[in-house]
Formats: structure tokens, C-alpha cells, sequence
């Protein structure tokens, strides 16, 4: 069983919309959940941190964690095509385990 | 903003030789990480290190790998007789399980 699964994508939406990006994971134990954001040959770069169930503000973006599902979640408001990258879903247990990491684009 | 440092950003090396992949963390960071992602793979942990020693590694880093703090700001990675395989990018990064950890903007290894 994959420890953190993505949908790959690519999920395509226009300018100004809200983009949805799912994340589920194995371990029940995982402490700790992640999204980073890396454009292409370039290094992951931290956007959201949460911890606790719920959901969690800063600016455009929203982080969703339901632990009992085993999911995580991360909404973009208002779109930007400088938004466009792949978004990475990440859990930490002892270490930082990544997903495969969802493609957005956004069209202008 | 605190950044972690690589170098080099590329490294064109034979097969068989050794590389050594450097990085300089934040200074106030006590955890270490060294990453590879394969292109169009996803990012795959190595090794994390605290206190000088090795913490946790993957099952990829086999004895092949090796890693150091040779001084008080320096992190490297030492792969010995390099493959082809061992083609991809290599991030370092610092930071914690609470607060995340910040990478650095890599080395792309390429072994001809």
C-alpha cells in the first residue's frame, strides 16, 4: 500500500476559479501534514503546515485534515497561471514522506 | 529568509568515480535530510541526520552513500562508484517535524 497517494493530474482550471487537490495517506500514526509546491526543476517549496483536524487559512490557500479519513486537502482560491505546478502532499511520521504530486494548471 | 545552500547546482560525473554533494543548512536547524527525485519520479527520502550521526536512512541508501557534518555549517553526500541509475536531482534539506523542512535548490547529478 502506497503511504501517500495523489492523483497525478494533470487537473486543469481557468483563471480565478478554486482548484481542489486531494491527498489520502496509509499511516495512522503520521503526526504531521505538508503541501509543498515545485515547479518544474525546481525544489519543493513549503506553502501549508497543519496538525490538527480542521481547516487552516493563509491568504489563497486552505488546508483540510480529517485524520479519521486519512486525507488531507488543499484548496486554492482564486487562481493565478503563476499558481500553475505540481502540488505535493507530504506526511511526516519519523521522516517526510512525500506523494507523487498533482500537476495544476491554470489557464489565463 | 534563512535558505539552505547546494552545491554544486550540476554534476556531470563518470560511472565508477565518487561525488560529493555539499550543502550548507540553516544555521539554527538541527535535523538534515538528504532527498533524490529521479525525473518525473517523485521525491524520495535518503538519510536524516541530528547530533552527528545518522538518524533514520531508506532503504536506497545503501553502502554505497555515505554522509558527513566535516564542520560546524557543512552537510555532504559521498557516493562512491557512481551508476547510471544514481542520475537525479539531490536536495538537501533542514528543519523539523514540526515546523517542516526547507530545501535547498538542489544538484542535478548526471553519471555518463
Amino acid at each position: 500500500q502506497k503511504e501517500v497517494e495523489q492523483n497525478s493530474g494533470p487537473l486543469s482550471v481557468p483563471e480565478g476559479a478554486i482548484a481542489s487537490l486531494n491527498c489520502t495517506y496509509s499511516d495512522r500514526v503520521s503526526q504531521s501534514f505538508f503541501w509543498y509546491r515545485q515547479y518544474s526543476g525546481k525544489s519543493p517549496e513549503l506553502i501549508m503546515s497543519i496538525y490538527s483536524n480542521g481547516d487552516k487559512e493563509d491568504g489563497r490557500f486552505t488546508a483540510q485534515l480529517n485524520k479519521a479519513s486519512q486525507y488531507v486537502s488543499l484548496l486554492i482560491r482564486d487562481s493565478q497561471p503563476s499558481d500553475s505546478a505540481t502540488y505535493l502532499c507530504a506526511v511526516i511520521r519519523s521522516t517526510l514522506t512525500f506523494g507523487k504530486g498533482t500537476m495544476l494548471l491554470v489557464s489565463p | 529568509e534563512p535558505e539552505v545552500t547546494q552545491t554544486p547546482s550540476h554534476q556531470v560525473t563518470q560511472m565508477g568515480q565518487e561525488v560529493i554533494l555539499r550543502c550548507v543548512p540553516i544555521s539554527n536547524h538541527l535535523y538534515f535530510y538528504w532527498y533524490r527525485q529521479i525525473l518525473g519520479q517523485k521525491v524520495e527520502f535518503l538519510v536524516s541526520f541530528y547530533n552527528n550521526e545518522i538518524s533514520e536512512k531508506s532503504e536506497i541508501f545503501d553502502d554505497q552513500f555515505s554522509v558527513e557534518r566535516p564542520d560546524g555549517s557543512n552537510f555532504t553526500l559521498k557516493i562512491r562508484s557512481t551508476k547510471l541509475e544514481d542520475s537525479a536531482m539531490y536536495f538537501c534539506a533542514s528543519g523539523s517535524s514540526n515546523y517542516g523542512y526547507t530545501f535547498g535548490s538542489g544538484t542535478r547529478l548526471t553519471v555518463v
